[in-house]
């Protein structure tokens, strides 16, 4: 059974970075692929971007291109999430979770999310 | 890229059958049979009910159902129950150069 346990949450200032780790137990961390998912307080789902760890590529979405960076230890089956230039509407709870799967040397979108971590909440103020 | 449109809100008795539209474009809900639905209870993480449109991961109650039709899809939650008051989100891929995947606004349902 595949685990995403998340880190905790955070407080920081407008202007600085941020970073949340990932870390998968339960399966084989480098067969997966893992996206970032967030949600502002009261909102909906928002995508952010994915990386598939075995190769180290990452796609973002365009609203968070030069902001957001995802990275990937398969040594620690830990994924990682870094923000940068924070502002307050930052402020919300991050979500990793899985959207596909490695085989044969080859990477798949599966298109949806089967697990997820607990979510960390990210708090922007001054 | 905008988000999928969904419901605000949707109630029913228990018992009682509902559905929750997801209307898209070409470009995500209609092109593609990529649709997923979750369930997301206060302050949980999101669950996967319904992948790829229609199938079911293992586990979930069968009185969740999805469909598609043109760029609307649709999740209808049969037997109403008390535990399915929650908010539910489509997602779907996209085609869209600035987006992989793509939410719906969500749903709020209540259970009378």
């Amino acid at each position: 059974q595949v685990q995403l346990v998340q880190s905790g949450a955070e407080v920081k200032k407008p202007g600085s970075s941020v970073k949340v780790s990932c870390k998968a137990s339960g399966g084989t961390f480098s067969s997966y692929t893992i996206s970032w998912v967030r949600q502002a307080p009261g909102q909906g789902l928002e995508w952010m971007g994915r990386i598939i760890p075995i190769l180290g590529i990452a796609n973002y979405a365009q609203k968070f291109q030069g902001r957001v960076t995802i990275t990937a230890d398969k040594s620690t089956s830990t994924a990682y999430m870094e923000l940068s230039s924070l502002r307050s509407e930052d402020t919300a709870v991050y979500y990793c979770a899985r959207d596909g799967y490695c085989s044969g040397g080859s990477c798949y979108s599966s298109y949806y999310f089967d697990y997820w971590g607990q979510g960390t909440l990210v708090t922007v103020s001054s | 890229q905008s988000a999928l449109t969904q419901p605000a809100s949707v109630s029913g008795s228990p018992g009682q059958s509902i559905t929750i539209s997801c209307t898209g474009t070409s470009s995500d809900v209609g092109g593609y049979n990529y649709v997923s639905w979750y369930q997301q209870h206060p302050g949980k993480a999101p669950k996967l009910m319904i992948y790829d449109v229609s199938n079911r991961p293992s586990g979930v109650s069968n009185r969740f159902s999805g469909s598609k039709s043109g760029n609307t899809a649709s999740l209808t939650i049969s037997g109403l129950q008390a535990e399915d008051e929650a908010d539910y989100y489509c997602s779907s891929y996209t085609s869209s150069s600035t987006l992989h995947y793509v939410f719906g606004t969500g749903t709020k349902v209540t259970v009378l």
